[in-house]
C-alpha cells in the first residue's frame, strides 16, 4: 500500500488554465505539506496543514490555494497557471510532534505549463 | 532564516568507494533529516537524526548539533546510490523544514 499518494503523476496544461493536484496519506499522520522542486532541484515549502488547520503559508502567489478536507488529504489548486509554475510538486506527511520518523514524501507531480 | 549548505555539490565515485557528504546549518536545531532522491525523482527518508549517530546498512549519519553540522557516510557505494542527497532542518519551533541545496552523487560501474 502506498503511504503517501499523489495524483496525477504528470500534468501538462496550457497557460491560464486551472488545475488541481491531490494528495492522500494512509499513515495516520497529523501534518501534511506541499513542497515545490524547481529545475535546479531546490526544494521549498509552500504550505502545511496540521489536523486540517493551515499552519504554514509561505510567500507564494495567491493563485495557489491548498485545501484539507480531513487530516488524511491535502489538495493543491492552482488558478491561472503560468509558465513559471512548471516544477515538480511534492506532498509529504509527518507524525505528531515530528518524533522518530520525520517526513514521508509522495512520488511527486510533474507539472508542465505550455 | 536558517541557512543550510551542503558539500560537495557534485560527486562522482567508482563503485565500491566510500564517501562523506556534509551538511552545515547556521542556527541551532533540534531535528535533522537526510533524504535520497533517486534518478526517478522519488524522495526517500534515510535518517531522522537530531543528534548522535545512526546506521542503516551501508549508510550511517552523524549529527553534531552543538557544532551545527551533520555527515552522511556511504560505504562500498553501488550504482543504485546515485541521485541527489538532501539534508533538511526545521526553523526553530516550527514544522517548517528548510532543505539544503543537495549533493548530486553519481556512482560508476
Amino acid at each position: 500500500d502506498t503511504a503517501v499518494s499523489q495524483t496525477p503523476k504528470y500534468l501538462v496544461t496550457q497557460m491560464g488554465n486551472d488545475k488541481s493536484i491531490k494528495c492522500e496519506q494512509n499513515l495516520g499522520h497529523d501534518t501534511m505539506y506541499w513542497y515545490k522542486q524547481d529545475s535546479k532541484k531546490f526544494l521549498k515549502i509552500m504550505f502545511s496543514y496540521n489536523n486540517k488547520e493551515l499552519i504554514i503559508n509561505e510567500t507564494v502567489p495567491n493563485r495557489f490555494s491548498p485545501k484539507s478536507p480531513d487530516k488524511a488529504h491535502l489538495n493543491l489548486h492552482i488558478n491561472s497557471l503560468e509558465l513559471g509554475d512548471s516544477a515538480v510538486y511534492f506532498c509529504a506527511s509527518s507524525p505528531p510532534g515530528q518524533i522518530n520518523y520525520g517526513y514521508t514524501f509522495g512520488s511527486g507531480t510533474r507539472l508542465t505549463v505550455v | 532564516g536558517i541557512q543550510v549548505e551542503q558539500s560537495p555539490p557534485d560527486l562522482i565515485l567508482q563503485e565500491g568507494a566510500n564517501s562523506t557528504l556534509r551538511c552545515n546549518f547556521s542556527d541551532s536545531v533540534n531535528n535533522l533529516q537526510w533524504f535520497h532522491q533517486n534518478p526517478w525523482g522519488q524522495l526517500i527518508n534515510l535518517f531522522y537524526i537530531p543528534s548522535g549517530t545512526k546506521q542503516n546498512g551501508r549508510l550511517s549519519a552523524t549529527t553534531v548539533a552543538t557544532e551545527r553540522y551533520s555527515l552522511l557516510y556511504i560505504s562500498s557505494s553501488q550504482t543504485t546510490d546515485s541521485g541527489v542527497y538532501f539534508c533538511a532542518v526545521p526553523t526553530s519551533g516550527t514544522y517548517k523544514y528548510i532543505f539544503g541545496t543537495g549533493t548530486r552523487l553519481k556512482v560508476l560501474a
